[in-house]
C-alpha cells in the first residue's frame, strides 16, 4: 500500500465543519477512486476521477460531498458541514488506464474521519 | 438483495487448518474477481485476481470461480496467525470503472 498516499491518517471534526481528505496516487497512475468503509461493512464506491475529470460519481451523496483531481497535486475529497454519520474510513485507490482490467486497484491506508 | 453477499463471520480456526471463504453474486455481468486482505487500520491489499472459471493458485492461497453458480471462493492452506485479517471479495464488470465489494469476513487463526 505504500504507493498510494493518503493524509491525514486521522481527522477529527465537529459537526458543521469541513473535512478535506487528500490522496496522491501511485507514480504513473492517472485514475483515482474513492471508497468509504463504515464500521463492520465492506467498501462502498463513491467516485472515480481522472486528471481534471469526474468520470463516475454515482456513489457520492448528492449534497455536501465533492471530489476533484487537479492537473497538479493530489486528489481531494471534500465533505462540507459534516455530520456524525460521515464518520468512517475513507480509502483512495489508483490504477493505470492501460491496466485497469488486468491490474486491480491499489489502495492507500485510508483516512479515518471522526465527527464529534 | 445485495449485489455481492459475503458471510461477515467472524471465523476462528486453529493454526494449520484449511480456511474456506466464500462470496455469491447475482449479476452475471461480473467478469473479474478479486480477493483483498485487510489488516486492522490498514488499506485493502490485493491477494488474488482471476478472470475465468476454475482455480488459480498462489502459494498457500487458491481462488476458485464458478460462474455458472455465481460463486467464488478463497482457500488458505496451512493457515498462520499472520493470516488473521478481514478478507474481502471484490468483483468488477468488464469495462466498468468500479469494484463492488462483499462485506468482508473477519478471520482469526489461533496459535
Amino acid at each position: 500500500n505504500a504507493g498510494v498516499m493518503q493524509n491525514p491518517r486521522h481527522l477529527v471534526r465537529r459537526r458543521g465543519q469541513e473535512a478535506r481528505l487528500r490522496c496522491s496516487p501511485m507514480k504513473g497512475h492517472s485514475h483515482v477512486y474513492w471508497y468509504r468503509q463504515l464500521p463492520e461493512e465492506g467498501l462502498k464506491f463513491m467516485v472515480y476521477l481522472q486528471k481534471e475529470n469526474i468520470i463516475d460519481e454515482s456513489g457520492m451523496p448528492k449534497e455536501r460531498f465533492s471530489a476533484e483531481f487537479p492537473k497538479e497535486g493530489p486528489s481531494i475529497l471534500r465533505i462540507q458541514q459534516v455530520v456524525r454519520g460521515d464518520s468512517a474510513a475513507y480509502f483512495c485507490a489508483s490504477s493505470h488506464l492501460r491496466d485497469r482490467n488486468n491490474s486491480p486497484l491499489h489502495f492507500g491506508n485510508g483516512t479515518r474521519l471522526t465527527v464529534t | 438483495q445485495k449485489e455481492v453477499e459475503q458471510d461477515p463471520g467472524p471465523l476462528s480456526v486453529p493454526e494449520g487448518a484449511i480456511v474456506s471463504l466464500n462470496c455469491t453474486y447475482s449479476n452475471s455481468a461480473f467478469q473479474y474477481f478479486m480477493w483483498y486482505r485487510q489488516y486492522s487500520r490498514k488499506g485493502p491489499e490485493l491477494l488474488m485476481y482471476t478472470y475465468s472459471s476454475g482455480n488459480k493458485e498462489d502459494g498457500r492461497f487458491t481462488a476458485q470461480v464458478d460462474k455458472s453458480s455465481k460463486y467464488i471462493s478463497l482457500f488458505i492452506r496451512d493457515s498462520q496467525p499472520s493470516d488473521s485479517a478481514t478478507y474481502l471479495c471484490a468483483l468488477i464488470i468488464q469495462g466498468a470503472q468500479k469494484l463492488v465489494f462483499g462485506q468482508g469476513t473477519r478471520l482469526t487463526i489461533n496459535p
